[in-house]
């Protein structure tokens, strides 16, 4: 079945220091979503990419969904202690069903 | 708050025993998931229920059984608990059951079997 892999798997950076996580699909996706968790919390959604070779931004992050759809990133520029959390991609497509299939995450950590 | 809710919010059962977790969707959300996150496996997805029919299905173990009732409400049982079942189990809903739909989590279900 599809698998989604994020690397790496923990992150340990300098608060003002940039982060990117990277999402691999075994298959082609027909959308992949980000979301993070803080900790002790749930995860909530970030944002959504359909199109192939798509880039997203949000503040200081910005999301691209690759050209072959089968990869994507998450890119936070210069991190601050309030971008701590897991972020999730998770990706969807007609081998999947309806659901997403999640990454394993990637756990960030921001010291000041 | 998403929405969200799931009861009870923490439960500590024995090996052996069953457990019912709860899960109300969002207002208007057709679509409820179940997650279920430990910390060596990640987000494993359990099952999908779209307006009360079994939409998708994950690694969900024969000792698990869920259903969604006529009021979208749903509900997770698990059984024959074994140490390895202990971890946080997420529902989650959407408006409709397309992957692409966004998903709201809820705060999550800690199960401790002991």
């Amino acid at each position: 079945g599809q698998q989604v892999m994020q690397i790496p798997q923990y992150q340990h950076v300098q608060e003002g220091e940039d982060f990117t996580t990277y999402c691999n699909s075994s298959t082609t996706l027909s959308n992949i979503q980000w979301y993070k968790q803080r900790p002790g919390g749930h995860p909530v959604f970030l944002i959504q990419l359909v199109k192939s070779g798509e880039v997203k931004k949000q503040k200081r992050l910005t999301f691209q969904f690759g050209e072959a759809k089968k990869n994507s990133s998450l890119h936070i520029t210069a991190t601050q202690t309030t971008d701590v959390g897991t972020y999730f991609c998770a990706g969807g497509n007609s081998n999947s069903g309806y659901a997403l299939n999640f990454g394993k995450g990637t756990s960030l950590l921001v010291t000041p | 708050d998403s929405g969200v809710t799931q009861t009870p919010k923490h439960l500590i059962t024995a090996t052996g025993q069953r457990v019912t977790l709860r899960c109300s969707p969002r207002s208007g959300d057709l679509s409820v998931y179940w997650y279920q996150q430990s910390l060596d496996q990640g987000l494993q997805f359990l099952i999908q229920y779209y307006n009360g029919e079994e939409r998708a299905k994950g690694n969900i173990l024969e000792r698990f059984s869920a259903q969604q009732f006529p009021d979208l409400h749903s509900e997770l049982n698990l059984s024959s608990l074994e140490l390895g079942d202990s971890a946080l189990y997420f529902c989650a809903s959407s408006l409709e059951g397309a992957s692409g739909n966004t998903i709201y989590f809820g705060e999550g279900s800690w199960l401790t079997v002991v």
